[in-house]
């Protein structure tokens, strides 16, 4: 089955710095990969996917990630934190094996210090 | 363009009372539709999904029930609500498997 790990539950960084939110996945197929991003009290939004195309994949607000399938990992990373970035965020995995119905990572909380 | 709805933001209901959530998607036809719970400082459950008009699958058993009466109208539903009701709840939307989820802005439900 299907499933998704996110190494960290808190990530603290200084604004103007460089985020790493890690997420490792287990597939028996070919997986999709989605990042989303959830503010206080909102729904969720897609900051990128990866659906077996070029596996550097760019997304909105300067965030981007990279399938690695030797490392079964699906790293988010941002060179420059802005406040405006603090936010939880969650990795989901989806595949033939699994129905294609996502499985949600339990997400980072990333806080961004002035 | 596609957009969803989903009300209320906002609930607050004793225990015992009805719950009645709905979700509406605008822009597309037979979407794959779904609602999600977020316990605080957790992360989503999947409790129902919906692949087309009548067709519910449920993935948690419990307190809740959905339905599905027209193609882009989802409902979440319950008789009696308890204590552990409370949470945020998510309806979400896609086109196709594998596509990405579309969701909407929630709705905080506090059951006292």
């Amino acid at each position: 089955a299907q499933s998704v790990t996110q190494l960290d539950s808190h990530v603290s960084v200084s604004e103007g710095t460089p985020v790493l939110l890690r997420c490792n996945y287990s597939s028996s197929y070919s997986p999709s990969l989605f990042w989303y991003v959830q503010h206080p009290n909102k729904g969720l939004q897609l900051l990128l996917k990866y659906t077996s195309a070029a596996t550097l994949v760019k997304g909105i607000n300067g965030f981007e990630a990279e399938f690695k399938k030797s490392e079964t990992s699906f790293h988010l990373t941002k060179p420059s934190a802005h406040m405006s970035d603090a936010a939880e965020y969650f990795c989901v995995v989806s595949d033939q094996g699994g129905s294609y119905i996502p499985t949600f990572g339990r997400g980072t909380s990333l806080i961004v210090h002035p | 363009s596609q957009t969803i709805h989903q009300w209320p933001a906002t609930l607050v209901q004793p225990v015992g009372s009805p719950l009645s959530l709905e979700c509406t998607v605008e822009g597309t036809s037979n979407p794959n539709l779904y609602w999600y719970r977020q316990a605080a400082g957790r992360g989503l459950q999947l409790l129902f999904y919906s692949v087309g008009i009548g067709q519910i699958s449920s993935e948690v058993p419990q307190n809740l029930s959905a339905s599905r009466p027209q193609d882009r109208q989802f409902i979440l539903s319950s008789k009696k609500l308890l204590l552990s009701d409370s949470g945020f709840y998510l309806c979400a939307w896609r086109d196709r498997e594998n596509s990405p989820l579309h969701f909407g802005n929630g709705t905080r439900l506090t059951v006292t």
